[in-house]
């Protein structure tokens, strides 16, 4: 069965600090999609970043990176010099690779509710 | 571009009465897929549409039910509420079948409280 585990559920820091979301995964699939998202107070998902099981190369995106470690089945993420408005709940998501059937079917875990203080 | 939209926000209604949900996907989308998020809790998928079918669903009885029309609009039925059924329910939009494209985009979706 496909599982995903968000052991933090609450992180506090103050801003400008690093802080590192942590996202484990199992699934008996070979290939996959593995998801990040953020949903803020208004209820919204809003899509981080999408990457498959083939590519396991970290990646950087302004003060947001992504370790992809296929050994551990984890996909961590870290926001850098963190700000307030960066505070919100954030989801890791998994999903099958299709190829015609549902594509809709992402596996979320709990998420973890990330406050940035001024 | 027009962005996923939802309707109602909020809602509140008794066990056992029925309530419709809707949505309206994102210019260019054919694909509607619906997630309930319980409190404190991630996502969990209910089902897809592609093209007015049903295309995938989840751990859900069959009270819940839905549509697509034929602009890709969607519609979540549920009937028989239950008190477990309050939640905040979630559409997202896509374009195509299958996981290979692209991203879901979601609204900002339908608070539904059963007293």
């Amino acid at each position: 069965a496909q599982k995903v585990t968000q052991a933090q559920t609450e992180i506090s820091v103050v801003e400008k600090e690093d802080v590192t979301l942590d996202c484990v995964y199992e699934t008996r699939d070979t290939t996959y999609y593995l998801f990040w998202y953020k949903q803020p107070p208004s209820g919204e998902l809003v899509f981080l970043i999408r990457r498959n099981s083939f590519d396991e190369q970290n990646e950087i995106s302004g003060r947001y990176s992504w370790n992809f470690q296929k050994s551990t089945s984890s996909f961590n993420f870290t926001i850098t010099a963190s700000q307030v408005v960066d505070s919100a709940v954030y989801f890791c998501a998994l999903s099958e690779i299709n190829y015609g059937g549902s594509q809709g079917n992402l596996i979320f875990g709990k998420g973890t509710k990330l406050s940035v203080k001024p | 571009e027009t962005g996923v939209t939802q309707s109602p926000t909020h809602l509140i209604k008794t066990r056992g009465q029925q309530v419709t949900l809707r949505c309206s996907s994102q210019s260019g989308h054919n694909t509607v897929s619906w997630y309930q998020q319980a409190l404190g809790q991630g996502p969990q998928f209910i089902f897809q549409y592609y093209r007015e079918e049903e295309n995938g669903r989840g751990n859900f009885p069959p009270r819940f039910s839905g549509l697509q029309f034929p602009n890709y609009s969607s519609e979540l039925n549920v009937n028989a509420l239950e008190l477990d059924d309050s939640a905040l329910y979630l559409c997202a939009s896509s374009y195509g079948q299958g996981s290979l494209y692209g991203e879901l985009f979601f609204g900002e979706g339908s608070r539904l409280t059963v007293l």
